[in-house]
């Protein structure tokens, strides 16, 4: 299986700043079609997890801008700015491009 | 839009069978695919298998012979059985619709493993 290494595990912020989290893969995501099958999660505290970004770099429906998605390959980053209250939770990245689908280990994202 | 429902028993014994339901609304199981994922105590995440629009399954094979999927397209519900299971099947188990990643989640049923 894909080995998705989140980093880091813990992330204290600020309300207002940014920060970034990294995932990376044991082997490329880049699919025969050419397509990059990466995608972040977020779960909030009592909530199921809410897909945030598809495909590396697109937001899904009713994402605000404040969250972006980059990388290529082997290494991904999940950019938030202006952290908001209900931005705080557990963030995981997915690879489906190789079988199983499998979960980075998450990153908890919490106020200083 | 889109809902989905988990429903089953909280609590199940040591190497008896866990099975749970999933009941969609807004959208037909015969079209797309639909899987189940679980999330153990901490943080571990696992996609565990689908059903396709067509009735296909796959799995994960760290599961095994352990898992199946089925459903029902008169009551647009799928269900999961896990045989055997052990108190490592403790979890929150989730249903969720899949394109290539997973869109619409069900709010998730905590099961518990335990004699």
């Amino acid at each position: 299986d894909v080995l998705m290494t989140q980093t880091p595990v813990s992330l204290p912020v600020s309300l207002g700043g940014q920060v970034s989290i990294s995932c990376r893969s044991s082997q490329s995501l880049v699919h025969s079609d050419g397509n990059t099958y990466l995608h972040w999660y977020l779960q909030k505290p009592g909530q199921s997890p809410q897909l945030l970004i598809y495909r590396v770099s697109n937001r899904f429906s009713g994402v605000p801008d404040r969250f972006s998605g980059s990388g290529s390959g082997t290494d991904f980053t999940l950019k938030i700015s202006r952290v908001e209250p209900e931005d705080l939770g557990v963030y995981y990245c997915l690879q489906s491009t190789h079988f199983p689908p499998t979960f980075g280990g998450g990153t908890k994202l919490e106020l200083k | 839009e889109v809902q989905l429902q988990e429903s089953g028993p909280g609590l199940v014994k040591p190497s008896q069978s866990l099975s749970l339901t999933c009941s969609v609304t807004g959208y037909s199981i015969t079209s797309n695919y639909w899987g189940w994922i679980r999330k153990f105590p901490g943080n571990k995440m696992e996609w565990m298998g689908y059903i396709s629009y067509s009735g296909s399954t796959s799995y994960n094979p760290s599961l095994k012979s352990r898992i199946s999927i089925t459903r029902d397209t008169s009551k647009n519900q799928f269900f999961l059985q896990l045989n055997s299971v052990t108190t490592e099947d403790t979890a929150t188990y989730y249903c969720a619709r899949i394109y290539w990643y997973f869109d619409f989640w069900g709010p998730g049923t905590m099961v518990t493993v335990s004699s």
